[in-house]
């Protein structure tokens, strides 16, 4: 079946440092995949995606690449900002697979210290 | 704007007794999702919705029941609370088209002791 792993948190950095979260997933299909990111007390809301092989989403500065040799959906981000502490979540769906239900990875939590 | 929201946003109720969550959304989508949310678990789906009527188990589904009767709510039951279901609560909906980005709620934090 499908499914997302995540690097495990929390990852603490300094402002201005640079970020990368890894994610891997296992899919049968083609699947299109996401991150979330969750702010304190707040649902998820989706950061950026990417719905087919060596796309890059974008969005805030985040960046992250669709890589189907190496099954990956890596997050980066140039330089972290207070304001970018949450918990992130890869995740992933497939409507051949799946129908329209995301799988999400367990979570990776980023504090960015002044 | 539209929007989806939840009620309550806080509960705490007794092992034993009934329990309903509301999930009410404006945006006329047709799939509707239940997850909870623990620590180290990320998102488990508890139930979703395809449109009215239509209702389908997710991956942890035991103890709770969903109904849909109309395209704007999905109300979560519990039919009888039990410590484990302790949570946060999320409803999400998203479009039956070829985006399949979810739009999440607020959440409701369930305690039951």
């Amino acid at each position: 079946g499908n499914s997302v792993t995540q690097m495990e948190g929390p990852v603490t950095l300094s402002e201005e440092a640079f970020l990368t979260i890894n994610c891997t997933y296992t899919a049968t299909g083609y699947p299109s995949l996401f991150w979330y990111v969750q702010y304190p007390g707040e649902g998820l809301q989706l950061l950026l995606k990417a719905t087919k092989a060596d796309d890059k989403g974008s969005n805030k500065g985040f960046e992250a690449t669709y890589r189907k040799e190496t099954t990956s959906f890596h997050l980066e981000k140039g330089s972290v900002q207070v304001s970018d502490s949450a918990v992130y979540f890869c995740a992933l769906s497939d409507l051949n697979t799946g129908g329209f239900k995301t799988i999400f990875g367990a979570g990776t939590r980023l504090f960015v210290k002044a | 704007d539209a929007e989806i929201t939840q009620s309550p946003r806080h509960k705490i109720t007794e092992t034993g007794r009934q329990v309903t969550l509301a999930c009410h959304q404006t945006w006329n989508h047709n799939n509707m999702f239940w997850y909870r949310q623990d620590l180290g678990h990320g998102l488990r789906l508890i139930h979703y919705s395809y449109g009215v009527h239509d209702t389908n188990k997710g991956e942890v589904s035991d103890g709770y029941s969903v109904s849909r009767s109309n395209t704007e709510d999905l109300p979560l039951t519990l039919e009888s609370a039990a410590s484990s279901q302790t949570s946060v609560y999320f409803c999400a909906s998203n479009p039956d088209r070829d985006s399949y980005e979810q739009y999440f709620g607020p959440g409701t934090r369930l305690t039951v002791t």
